[in-house]
């Protein structure tokens, strides 16, 4: 199976702050790679696909970058409603593992 | 699009337990469903999916033995049965629609499963 392995668990930044969240494979996974941003209470929403596509109405300060076995998630100037946890997943074979997490919030 | 799961269930450790996803708003065959469980306060864990035109299902090797999905297109409805159950499958269970490339778009609002004797 693909591990998937998120950093930081969790970070603080400031409103207007560049966030960068990383996800390695444990293998090659060319561009199948998926985003995802909970708030609490919530199911999950998508992001991001292929990588780097972002999903319609998702607004343009998220991005995703990487192929291969690294990948970043991106969000150009941190807003208040970010605050959330971020997983990525693996959609190259299954099992479609998800990384554990990355918690976003605002100091 | 909408995906509208059964309600919160209560069972006891050893039974079994069979949750729905009743669909509408798109052509249910030209999607996929996967479910995914979440511990709460804790991340997502993939359980399966199925291809909803053929029917086929993969599954996570740690639930394999123990989760059946399944479909109805004549009702364009996902089920999960996960049997043997353990205090360790008390979570909170989604299901999502989507495809093999784009990710799964829309989700169900979840399903509390609480496993206690």
């Amino acid at each position: 199976d693909i591990q998937m392995t998120q950093s930081p668990s969790s970070l603080a930044a400031s409103v207007g702050d560049r966030v960068t969240v990383t996800c390695r494979a444990s293998r090659d996974i060319e561009d199948y790679l998926v985003w995802y941003q909970q708030k609490p209470g919530k199911a999950p929403k998508l992001l991001i696909y292929d990588a780097s596509t972002l999903q319609s109405g998702v607004p343009s300060r998220f991005s995703g970058s990487g192929s291969g076995t690294d990948f970043t998630l991106t969000i150009s100037s941190l807003q208040p409603e970010d605050v959330a946890t971020y997983y990525c997943q693996n959609f190259d074979s299954a099992p479609l593992t998800f990384g554990g997490g990355t918690k976003v919030e605002v100091k | 699009v909408h995906l509208v799961q059964s309600g919160t269930e209560v069972r006891r450790p050893g039974a079994s337990v069979n949750i729905s996803c009743r669909t509408s708003g798109y052509t249910f065959t030209k999607f996929a469903v996967q479910w995914v469980r979440q511990v709460p306060g804790q991340g997502l864990e993939w359980i399966g999916w199925i291809h909803a035109a053929a029917g086929h299902t993969k599954y996570s090797r740690d639930l394999e033995d123990r989760v059946i999905i399944d479909r109805d297109t004549s009702t364009t409805t996902a089920y999960m049965e996960l049997s043997s159950l353990r205090s360790e499958d008390t979570a909170i269970y989604y299901c999502a629609r989507g495809t093999a490339r784009e990710g799964f778009d829309y989700w169900g609002q979840g399903t509390l499963l609480t496993v206690s004797s």
